[in-house]
């Protein structure tokens, strides 16, 4: 299986300053019809996960332009450009290319 | 807007089957895309089940493979979870999704108790 690792695994951000989360694989990404299937996803408390980010750079409907994703391979980012108190919550990152599809352990944000 | 929601029994006794169904609305499942089952152990992260589609191919995860059966019924726009020989070890929230998945159901425990 395909090991993604996140890092930090905790963060504590000041509203309305930056804040960044990384995510390697164990494997590239690319898959043989020159797409990543690399996705970023919220869980709010008490929520189901909702998508941010998908095939690492594209902000799905409704997701925030203070949201972007970056990477290639096996290294991605996501990027909070000024964290919000609506921003709270664990932030997973996933890949589709390989079977079985698997997740980040999380990120955990939260606001000083 | 695309909406799943999950529903089944809340509480299984061990070596017993788990089953839930996934009700689809806003988007007929003929129509593409796959659509699986997530599942999420109390306070730990997200594990993959499998996915299907409309045609009946599924691909599972190897680690409950050997347990899991999903299954789709496009006349009722739903597709179902069927897992075996459940211990406790497999108490989680369980999610239906549209794969990426990009939309997502409300969740539903399931709890493995006698």
């Amino acid at each position: 299986d395909i090991v993604m690792t996140q890092t930090p695994l905790s963060l504590s951000v000041t509203p309305g300053q930056p804040a960044s989360i990384s995510c390697k694989s164990s494997q590239s990404l690319l898959q043989s019809d020159g797409r990543t299937y690399f996705y970023w996803y919220l869980q709010k408390a008490g929520q189901s996960p909702q998508l941010l980010i998908y095939e690492v750079s594209s902000r799905f409907s409704g997701v925030p332009d203070r949201f972007s994703g970056s990477g290639s391979g096996t290294d991605f980012t996501l990027r909070i450009s000024r964290v919000e108190a609506e921003d709270v919550g664990v932030y997973y990152c996933m890949q589709g290319t390989h079977i079985p599809l698997t997740f980040g352990p999380g990120t955990r944000v939260d606001i000083k | 807007q695309v909406q799943l929601q999950e529903s089944g029994p809340g509480l299984v006794k061990p070596s017993e089957t788990l089953s839930l169904t996934c009700a689809v609305s806003g988007y007929s499942i003929s129509s593409g895309y796959y659509w699986g089952w997530i599942r999420q152990p109390p306070g730990k992260g997200l594990e993959w089940i499998g996915y299907i589609y409309h045609s009946g191919t599924t691909y599972y995860n190897p680690s409950l493979m050997s347990r899991v059966t999903i299954s789709v019924d496009t006349s009722k726009n739903q597709f179902s979870l069927r897992l075996t020989s459940v211990t406790a070890a497999d108490t989680a929230v369980y999610y239906c999704a549209r794969l990426p998945p990009d939309y997502w159901g409300r969740g539903t425990l399931v709890t493995v108790s006698s």
